[in-house]
């Protein structure tokens, strides 16, 4: 069974703080994407990641995918409030695609 | 180019009753996945239908159904509605399996 953990998950940070978040897997994924989803919405989608060690850089969010596709970290600079939500890493792996327990984020203007 | 359409958005029901909810995925994307979304669990995957074949399933009981249409849209049924299966219910639309997922805004199901 594939499981994506993510850390930590709930964050409280005031504006203009920087912050990481992990997304960890024991197993191999093709590909991993990440989503932000605000109360009573579905997920968007904010980036795919398909090759290990790839950075992208989407405004003040940098998405890393790790050397061995295992793992995902999301770094936001300068966190604003607009940025609150709960984010979500999802894996996809052989005819399977798994989703992370979450990250809260609450940015506190 | 229109995003994925859930219906309806909200929906009480009573403990016993039968529910059916409707997703129509985007235009061109025949891969219909539904998820369960409570704040215990996460989101948990209920099944994928892609071309009308359940391709994938997860590990809920038999009274969660689906199907899914030659338009590709795509339904998911629950018999015998008990109090915990109150969550939002979420379609993502993809054009194949295993390609990125568009969700749809959800349906709020609230069983009493």
């Amino acid at each position: 069974t594939q499981l994506l953990e993510q850390s930590p998950q709930f964050l409280s940070i005031q504006e203009g703080e920087n912050l990481t978040v992990y997304c960890n897997s024991s197993s191999v994924f093709s590909s991993l994407q990440w989503y932000r989803q605000e109360p009573g919405e579905g997920p968007v989608l904010l980036v795919t990641v398909v090759t290990g060690g790839e950075v992208k850089k989407l405004k003040r969010l940098t998405f890393q995918f790790g050397d061995a596709r295992k793992d995902s970290s999301l770094h936001i600079t300068a966190a604003q409030p607009g940025d609150t939500g709960l984010y979500l890493c999802a894996g996809e792996g052989y005819q399977k695609v798994t989703f992370g327990t979450g990250t809260k984020l609450q940015v506190i203007p | 180019k229109a995003g994925v359409t859930q219906t309806p958005r909200y929906l009480i029901k009573t403990r016993g009753q039968q529910v059916t909810l409707s997703c129509s995925p985007i235009s061109g994307h025949r891969s219909v996945s539904w998820y369960q979304q409570t704040p215990g669990q996460g989101l948990q995957f209920l099944f994928e239908y892609f071309s009308e074949t359940q391709r994938n399933k997860g590990n809920f009981p038999g009274r969660f159904s689906g199907r899914q249409f030659s338009n590709s849209r795509s339904e998911m049924n629950v018999s015998t509605l008990e109090l915990g299966d109150s969550a939002l219910y979420l379609c993502a639309s993809r054009r194949a399996p295993n390609t990125e997922a568009f969700f749809g805004q959800g349906t709020r199901l609230t069983v009493v």
